[in-house]
């Protein structure tokens, strides 16, 4: 089975400030990772991904994530914070067996809330 | 293309009634997952389905707890007999292949 460990349950930071928020995986097969954002009340959107190739993914709104298999780590990181980055973030992972029988379901961490502050 | 839709937003049922969320995919999106947010347990996978099919419930409460994807027409999740301990929100996931999930907004149930 899978397991996902978000580290730090909050963070707070000051605007513009760099932040990382950190996760570290456990599975004894291949896994895709994700990370996801869930501003208040709404549903979670996908921030990034990674499938395969390159293990530095990066989001359109300046985040990024590098998979580091040895670690078994997927931080995300952005180096400067908005106000609107305000949210709370969860990292999941999924086996990536085709044609076994995970069928894509995701295993979440407990999340992060991020908090930046003017 | 319109996102993933979930309905009801929020309902409340009194102890014993039975709740039906209502969950319509994107747009050529032929899978469905359902997860549920626990306060202080996070998000846990309950039930993948497709066209007719039922393919993981291994999530699932083994017992009051349904689902649903029909040829035509939403998935539905139902509760039976709902008790306090189904307080949570539950939100769909749809997809067009298995490893990219798109989320609804959720539904959040309220039992009294």
């Amino acid at each position: 089975a899978q397991s996902v460990t978000q580290l730090d349950s909050q963070v707070p930071v000051f605007e513009e400030a760099p932040v990382e928020l950190r996760c570290n995986y456990s599975s004894s097969v291949s896994v895709y990772l994700f990370w996801y954002v869930q501003y208040p009340n709404q549903g979670l959107q996908l921030l990034l991904k990674y499938l395969s190739g390159s293990t530095l993914v990066e989001s359109i709104n300046g985040f990024e994530a590098e998979f580091n298999k040895s670690q078994t780590s997927f931080h995300l990181r952005k180096p400067s914070v908005h106000i609107s980055d305000t949210a709370e973030y969860f990292c999941a992972v999924s086996v990536s067996n085709a044609g076994g029988t995970s069928y894509g379901k995701l295993t979440f961490g407990q999340g992060t809330i991020l908090t930046v502050h003017p | 293309n319109a996102g993933v839709m979930q309905n009801p937003r929020h309902l409340v049922r009194r102890r014993g009634q039975e709740a039906r969320l209502r969950c319509s995919p994107m747009k050529g999106h032929s899978h469905v997952y359902w997860y549920r947010q626990l306060p202080e347990e996070g998000l846990k996978f309950m039930v993948y389905l497709q066209k007719e099919n039922i393919i993981d419930e291994s999530g699932m409460p083994k017992e009051r707890f349904s689902a649903e994807f029909p040829k035509e027409g939403p998935s539905i999740l139902r509760i039976q007999q709902v008790v306090r301990g189904d307080s949570a929100a539950y939100f769909c996931a749809s997809s067009p292949y298995i490893y990219e999930q798109y989320f609804g907004p959720g539904t959040r149930l309220t039992v009294t």
